[in-house]
């Protein structure tokens, strides 16, 4: 049973560009959180997706959108690149009801922003 | 916004040793969770231990255990027996329980880098 995959494991974007990054959730989790981990930092809350409506956000701007699809697979967008987005992107999962017991996270996606 | 604080940027411990990671939060609530988190280089966060915060009993993981002090908003972890695959990078984390089963988000602290010597 794959846990959660996030592709890519690493990113070199130029300011300005937008950027995609994806997560497939562990096998019979529907809900995604996405989360950004600075270098020397710990992760910060960006937004979370269930039922593939954002259900909550973090204090992130509109530049950052999502999406889930009925595969409850999610993207995370980010537009208009500055140098400060580089960063560790988590993304986590969960079943329905159990995102205390259950929350599992992938390996992140390493974006560099030059 | 509740805030997670880890005061030790970094920890060492001999192998077989045990020692002590340190978290403190600020919240208003009184029904929260709370989690010690390990980030290896491979940078997948894995859940090490877990308390509620209505159990007045601290959680117990192998040798992984938490001393939980709510009215001191303190929540700390120890590791015996250390061995070198503990080496990483430990979070404290909190969630509010007022966010239902569902939903919820996590506030972590920076992390304590711990480094296990042969």
């Amino acid at each position: 049973d794959a846990g959660v995959t996030q592709s890519p494991t690493h990113l070199i974007k130029t300011r300005g560009q937008q950027v995609t990054l994806r997560c497939s959730p562990k096998s019979g989790h529907d809900t995604v959180s996405w989360y950004q981990q600075a270098l020397g930092q710990g992760p910060q809350f960006i937004f979370q997706y269930y039922e593939e409506e954002e259900r909550q956000r973090g204090n992130f701007p509109d530049r950052f959108s999502g999406h889930q699809f009925p595969n409850y697979s999610s993207e995370l967008n980010v537009n208009a690149l500055l140098l400060g987005d580089s960063a560790l992107y988590l993304c986590a999962s969960s079943p329905t009801g159990l995102v205390v017991k259950k929350l599992f996270f992938g390996s992140g996606t390493q974006l560099s922003v030059l | 916004a509740q805030t997670v604080t880890q005061s030790q940027p970094e920890m060492s411990v001999q192998e077989a040793e045990t020692v002590t990671l340190s978290c403190t939060y600020d919240t208003s609530e009184s029904d929260y969770y709370l989690f010690w988190y390990k980030q290896p280089p491979s940078r997948q966060m894995i859940l090490v231990i877990r308390q509620e915060a209505y159990k007045q009993q601290n959680a117990t993981e192998n040798r992984f255990s938490v001393n939980f002090q709510k009215a001191a908003k303190s929540f700390s972890l120890k590791i015996s027996d250390s061995q070198l695959g503990d080496a990483a990078m430990y979070f404290c984390a909190y969630r509010s329980a007022s966010q239902g089963s569902t939903l919820g988000r996590l506030y972590f602290g920076r992390g304590t880098q711990l480094t296990v010597w042969p």
